[in-house]
Order: structure tokens, then sequence, then C-alpha cells
């Protein structure tokens, strides 16, 4: 069974300072993928960056990046020059074939 | 570019009632999928499809039906509304899983609400 886990349900950070949402799973697959996607108040799922496991350079997206450790499955995302548009709830997710698996989300609110 | 257009987003239903969520998608995606959301859950798989005429259950299948008979709609039937069922509910395709998957491209959601 593939599992998601977010330990962190909220978070806060300064204007301009960087936070590390953590993220872990486990699978028995070799071949997958990971995913960050944000929530704001709009309710709209946005993908934020993605991850191929069998890629050991982690995945970087302008102020976001990923710090993935394969070994010990886990998979936190890091927010640099954090901004008040960052505001919103956070899932991490793994996807195996044809099935996506959540995490239950860490809300984190930027503080100005 | 309209992306994965839900509709209604927002719905009441009394307990007993049924109702079908569309959820349509103009990207010629072969993969489709029903989420719902609720507090401290995240989001739990309800059906997936893999193309047209093909269905499958996920997580949370149970009061719950879909069909596929076309690439671009996939809508979800709620056949007897109970208040268990009150949540927010995503539709979300992609054009394949497996390699190269870049994710889903998520609808706006819909919030039911069932009393």
């Amino acid at each position: 069974a593939q599992t998601v886990t977010q330990s962190q349900p909220e978070m806060s950070v300064q204007e301009a300072e960087t936070v590390t949402l953590s993220c872990t799973y486990d699978t028995s697959e070799n071949n997958y993928y990971l995913f960050w996607y944000k929530q704001p108040p709009s309710r709209q799922m946005i993908l934020v960056i993605r991850q191929e496991a069998y890629k050991q350079q982690n995945a970087t997206e302008n102020r976001f990046s990923v710090n993935f450790q394969k070994a010990a499955k886990s998979f936190s995302l890091k927010i640099s020059d954090s901004q008040l548009g960052d505001t919103a709830m956070y899932f991490c997710a793994l996807n195996t074939g044809n099935q996506f698996y959540f995490g239950t989300g860490t809300s984190l609110t930027v503080i100005p | 570019n309209a992306g994965v257009t839900q509709t209604p987003k927002f719905q009441v239903l009394k307990t007993g009632q049924s109702m079908t969520l569309q959820c349509a998608q103009d990207m010629n995606h072969e993969y489709m999928s029903w989420y719902r959301q609720d507090p401290g859950m995240g989001l739990r798989l309800i059906h997936y499809s893999v193309g047209a005429g093909i269905t499958d259950q996920g997580e949370v299948p149970n009061g719950y039906n879909v069909s596929r008979s076309t690439t671009e709609d996939f809508p979800l039937r709620l056949l007897s509304a109970a208040p268990s069922q009150t949540s927010v509910y995503f539709c979300a395709s992609s054009q394949g899983t497996g390699g190269g998957f870049r994710g889903y491209t998520f609808g706006s959601g819909t919030r039911l609400t069932v009393v």
C-alpha cells in the first residue's frame, strides 16, 4: 500500500524568509513520481513542482525547490523568499501507476 | 484553453436525492479521475478512467457511479445523497501515467452539502 504523510498541519513564515514543508511517503514501487500542489483560498489545485524518482537531481522551480531523499523516502519542499501569495494549503502527492496518493496537507501562512 | 471544467460550483442536496456532477476536459487527456476533499483527510480517489469505456474504483467508491462514454466527459453520479457525502469534489485529468508524467490538471471543484 502507498501512503503519504505530512506531519505539519500548520506552519507560518515571515515574508521574505525561507520555510520547509516536510513529506514522507511509502511505496514498494521503483518507478514513481512525487508532486507538491498548492491550494490557495480560491480552492484551485495548482502544481508547484514535480520529481521523478529515478532522477537524483532535486527539482527546482524558481523560488520552490525540493530535497528528495529516496532511501529515506522523504520529499520536502523549500520555499525561498516567501511572499504573501504563497499563503495556501500545500499537498504532497505520490503517483504510482494509475493512482495518486495525497497527504493530508500543510496550511502555510505568510506573515507580513 | 478551458482545461478541466466542473459544474456546478456549489450544490445543496436533500438526503436521498440524486444528482450528477459534470466534468469536461478539452485537452484530449486519456486519464480522468474524481476526488473528494475532506478536512484533515487530504484528497481521496473515488473513481478513475484510463480511457473511453474504461472505469475503475478508487479508495472511496461507495455511493458513487461513473461512466466514460467520450474522451472529454467523465460525470460523477450520486445515487442517493447522504450527509457523509458532504465534501468538496475535484475532477482531474492527465495525458497518461508513466514516463514523463506531468501531473494532473484539476478542475475548480464543486462544494456539495447534503442536508
